[in-house]
Order: structure tokens, then sequence, then C-alpha cells
């Protein structure tokens, strides 16, 4: 079955513990990004990736860190979260980034203390 | 400035009855419009893709249509399945989403 995979689905954690929140597709798609979604602000993308190759800051990618070491995964890495950073957050993946739908993961449910 | 703007923010139908949700865009370059359906805590689902104004797409009750500064999405006869939020996102140099029309169908 064709999906973006993201875990964990779920995570409490507190202020300033290093956490990472992993992606993976396997739709052999080149684009990847990562959004967040908070109530009343919508969808923010905080990083995407063209390709393999190319990795770029979305709108919103203070505190955030993102690596593309293959093409199937796209790792968000929160150094040291803070409370601000308490979000829905979304995986998706496209076959390209120009014209092509993009498809999301289940979502990661954050909270920070 | 790229923006995306989607009315109205929230949407009360009985079942059976007709309705529009619009999605206002101003972007240069735009490459392509996105139709998604997101249900509560899970991730968009895409619906549509229309890529030049004039174009239109349908899925069962659903029907998208695009011209130069706004795209609509008509839903016909909605069920109480139908309720959920639905994003337009446009894409140029980059993506943008609006925040959605929170749709409610009253069995």
């Amino acid at each position: 079955e064709a999906q973006v995979t993201q875990n964990p689905r779920y995570l409490i954690t507190v202020t300033g513990k290093k956490l990472t929140v992993t992606c993976s597709q396997n739709m052999n798609h080149e684009y990847m990004s990562w959004y967040r979604q908070d109530p009343g602000l919508g969808l923010r993308q905080i990083y995407y990736s063209m390709n393999v190759e190319v990795t770029d800051k979305g709108d919103v990618p203070e505190g955030y860190k993102v690596s593309r070491k293959e093409k199937r995964n796209f790792p968000l890495i929160l150094e040291s979260p803070s409370p601000n950073q308490t979000s829905l957050y979304f995986c998706a993946s496209s076959r390209q980034f120009y014209s092509y739908e993009q498809y999301f993961g289940p979502g990661t449910r954050l909270t920070v203390t | 400035e790229d923006q995306v703007t989607q009315s109205p923010e929230a949407l009360r139908l009985q079942e059976g009855e007709s309705s529009s949700l619009n999605c206002s865009y101003t972007v240069s370059g735009l490459r392509g419009l996105f139709w998604y359906r997101q249900d509560p805590g899970k991730g968009p689902e895409f619906l549509f893709t229309l890529y030049s104004a004039g174009e239109e797409k349908e899925k069962e009750r659903l029907k998208a249509t695009l011209t130069k500064k706004e795209s609509f999405l008509h839903i016909t006869a909605p069920k109480p399945e139908d309720s959920a939020t639905y994003l337009c996102a446009v894409q140029a140099d980059k993506i943008i989403f609006g925040k959605g029309t929170r749709l409610h169908i009253l069995p």
C-alpha cells in the first residue's frame, strides 16, 4: 500500500529534551516536506526537500532541523523543544515539487511541557 | 504577496442542501491549485488538482472549478459523511495553504 508513515503518533516531552519524528514514504517520491498545523493558523511549512540533494527552509523553520540522507526518509529533529512547538505535525511527499499533489502522513501530535 | 483565502470559515448545511466553498488567491505563476479534505486529527487527503482557468474536475458529489482569481468547490446534495474541513492550496514558487472551510452536514 502506498503511504507516508510517521512515528511516533503521539509524544509528550519536556522542554529541552531532543527528539526526532520519523517520516518515511514508499512511493519513490522526490519531494518531501514537513508542516505544522495550529488552530486558526492552518498548515505552515517547516522544511522541504526537493530531492536527496536539496533541502530548504519553509515559512517557520526556527527550532527545527531536517536531513534527507536517503530518498524515502525525511526525519524532523527538534534539538531543544519549547512549549511553542506544541502542535500537530504532518509529513508529506509528492512525485515532484511542481504541479503534483502531496500525500500526507497520519500526523504526530506533540506536546512540550 | 502571495495569498490564499478560503470562505466561509465554517458552513452548516442540511443533508441534501447544495452549496459552494470558495478559495481566492493572488499568486504569480500559478502551477496548480489543489483541494484536500481533512478529517479531525488526520492528514489531509487529496481531492483535485486544477491547472488552468476554465478547468473543472468532478468526483462523486464534489466538483471543483477554477478561474484566474478563485476556485470553487461545489458540493451537490451533501451527506453527513461529507462533513470535514476542506483545504485549498496554491502552488507557484512555493506551496501556500488556505486555512480551510469546516463543513458540517446535518442529517
